[in-house]
């Protein structure tokens, strides 16, 4: 199976900062990576896929980049409704995995 | 819109199955696939399956292989999930998830919880 190791577990923001978590694959995985945020007894909701592109709806706040396999979700000027849960996705190969969260709190 | 819904909360003894129910509106069923993805309390998000378009193969996580039977109803635009031989370790939030993406995972199910003890 292919590993997503994400960091930090947990980071604590001011409104208005620039916060950026990270994700690490254990092999290439090419784009093959998405982005979710999840809020508390809600189910995830997809932020951006294929690395760097925003999905549909989603403030151009929250950006994604790669740099071999190593993948970062930055959210520029963090707001009060981006308290949340934030995982990755590979889909590389089988089976998906998920890198183990990021809980993002103010 | 897109919606799926999903079956109600389920208690079970160790050792027992359960089948949650997911169904589909909004979309293109048939040509959509569905995965399911289950989180433990507290924790991280597992992927379990996938049921492929048009009545094609499902794959499974090494994990639930032999444990997981996933089922497609098209005629009902409805997706069940099996699990058996459940332990405590089960006891999650399971979620049903459609997308016409592929591995993308677009829209999500409200999520079931299971709950397992003697």
């Amino acid at each position: 199976d292919i590993q997503m190791t994400q960091s930090p577990s947990s980071l604590s923001a001011s409104v208005g900062d620039r916060v950026t978590i990270t994700c690490q694959a254990s092999q290439d995985i090419s784009n093959f990576l998405n982005w979710y945020q999840q809020k508390p007894g809600k189910a995830p909701k997809l932020l951006i896929y294929d690395a760097s592109i925003l999905d549909t709806g989603i403030p151009s706040r929250f950006s994604g980049t790669r740099s071999g396999t190593h993948f970062t979700l930055t959210i520029n000027t963090l707001q009060p409704e981006d308290i949340a849960q934030y995982y990755c996705q590979q889909y590389q190969n089988f089976p998906l995995t998920f890198g183990g969260g990021t809980k993002v709190e103010i | 819109q897109v919606q799926l819904v999903q079956s109600g909360a389920e208690v079970k003894k160790p050792g027992a199955s359960v089948k949650i129910s997911c169904k589909a509106s909004g979309f293109n069923f048939v040509t959509s696939y569905i995965h399911w993805v289950r989180q433990a309390p507290g924790q991280g998000l597992e992927w379990m399956g996938i049921s492929n378009p048009s009545g094609g193969s499902i794959n499974y996580a090494p994990k639930f292989q032999g444990r997981a039977t996933v089922t497609r109803d098209t005629s009902a635009t409805t997706v069940y999930m099996q699990l058996t031989s459940l332990t405590s370790d089960d006891a999650a939030v399971y979620y049903c998830v459609a997308t016409a993406r592929g591995y993308i995972l677009d829209y999500w199910g409200q999520g079931t919880q299971v709950f397992v003890s003697s």
